[in-house]
């Protein structure tokens, strides 16, 4: 079973849409995290949330917004798509809050905006 | 949170040992040092975290000398299919940033 599973692994979709990707993990992780990695292969962190608390990376625009309908799912909203969103999105775990233990990491989706 | 530097890139062969160093010279006293693995088309794999002294585990070690400004990830008799990314990450909290990694290239 896969620990970090996202949907879906690619998306191509036009300047303007609005799309969903999906986050679920089955570790009993308290915290999960979307980060971005972009052409460069940098890889920045957007959020991070648990049951406590919501905490954005501020240079995040507000068209991206994490929803999480419960303590295994954190699904990415983005409204609005630009160009510039073109990146792979991965979606991450760890057990509480701290980094002791590591991430667990989903293995990504491909986002094309045309 | 610290920032990590560490060498662009690296190659090696085949079953050498293969050693990354990864420099933070501003680690707070309740950081751990965390490398992770990237594979291309897949998310970064956590390979080991440790506090001082030496870590080891199934697929690496992790040398951190007694001021921990630095910290070293030694992969022995390295394969093929160790070709990747290799992160070096310092913090305590939940928003772990990563830096640009070390590509190793390894040849037959």
């Amino acid at each position: 079973d896969t620990a970090v599973s996202q949907t879906p692994k690619y998306l191509v979709t036009q300047m303007g849409n609005d799309k969903s990707i999906k986050c679920e993990q089955n570790l009993g992780h308290d915290t999960m995290y979307w980060y971005k990695q972009d052409s460069k292969k940098f890889l920045k962190i957007m959020f991070s949330y648990n049951n406590k608390e919501l905490i954005i990376n501020e240079t995040v625009p507000n068209r991206f917004s994490p929803k999480s309908p419960d303590k295994a799912h954190l699904n990415l909203h983005i409204n609005s798509l630009e160009l510039g969103d073109s990146a792979v999105y991965f979606c991450a775990s760890s057990q509480g809050d701290s980094a002791l233990g590591g991430y667990t990491f989903g293995s990504g989706t491909r986002l094309t905006v045309v | 949170l610290a920032k990590t530097t560490q060498p662009i890139s690296m190659d090696s062969y085949e079953g050498q040992e293969v050693n990354i160093t990864c420099s933070h010279n501003n680690i707070a006293t309740n950081d751990y040092i965390t490398w992770y693995q990237q594979f291309p088309s897949q998310g970064p794999r956590f390979i080991i975290q440790g506090y001082k002294t030496k870590v080891t585990n199934e697929v690496a070690s992790l040398f951190i000398p007694a001021d921990r400004k630095s910290s070293t990830l030694s992969l022995p008799r390295v394969s093929l299919s160790d070709t990747a990314v290799y992160y070096c990450l310092v913090g305590d909290t939940d928003k772990l940033i990563f830096g640009t990694g070390t590509r190793l290239q390894v040849f037959p």
